[in-house]
């Protein structure tokens, strides 16, 4: 079975500090994502990566940055969080062929205060 | 505009009744997804069909690529199936999905 972990599960923060969510899978996939979840809003792609070293901007990346140092690992940095920020943060890992299954960690609930 | 429209929103059934669920799409997908969120929960795959008609035990899909639509079919549904039943198109290239925002499902026993 494919595992995504996410940490921290809960998060609150301050506006203007820095937070970090951190992802881990030990499915091999190189692709991983991050989305966040908004009530009227669905699932929203923030950022992707294809592998080890790269990052992509998706729909809505303004305000974040990804980080991908490893194939396992895949982070969500907000350098100056905002109450805007708040949301339900889900990382994913997938392969890279068009017909591949994504297999969601079980998200980080962050509280921009 | 959103590329992925679910409807209905909401569904409420009594236990043993059917479900469908549709899902319409802006353009071609090439991957067509349908995902099962538990309240508060994580996103689970339930089925992978760009094409054609896939069951898998009390769930059925049938995605009409020219016509831009999905649908999920669920049988004889249970208090456990309640839930958000998501939809997602492939994006472009490079393996992205775009989510539709989801069809909430409570059956009742």
């Amino acid at each position: 079975e494919a595992a995504v972990t996410q940490s921290p599960r809960n998060k609150v923060a301050v506006t203007g500090g820095k937070v970090t969510l951190s992802c881990n899978q030990t499915n091999n996939h190189n692709n991983m994502y991050w989305y966040r979840q908004d009530t009227g809003h669905g699932l929203r792609l923030i950022h992707y990566s294809y592998g080890a070293g790269s990052t992509e901007k998706g729909d809505i990346p303004d305000g974040y940055k990804a980080s991908r140092p490893s194939q396992e690992n895949f982070s969500l940095i907000l350098e100056l969080a905002t109450p805007s920020q708040t949301s339900v943060y889900f990382c994913a890992s997938g392969r890279t062929s068009s017909q591949n299954t994504l297999y969601f960690g079980a998200g980080t609930r962050l509280s921009v205060l | 505009g959103q590329q992925v429209q679910q409807s209905p929103s909401s569904l409420v059934l009594q236990e043993g009744e059917n479900a469908e669920l549709q899902c319409n799409f802006s353009s071609t997908a090439t991957q067509l997804q349908w995902f099962y969120q538990s309240p508060g929960g994580s996103l689970v795959s339930l089925l992978s069909n760009p094409s054609g008609t896939k069951h898998t035990g009390r769930l059925t899909s049938t995605t009409v690529t020219k016509e831009r639509r999905s649908s999920l079919h669920i049988s004889s549904s249970q208090t456990t199936d309640s839930g958000t039943y998501l939809c997602a198109r492939e994006q472009g290239t490079g393996s992205k999905l775009s989510f539709g925002k989801g069809a909430k499902l409570t059956v009742s026993p």
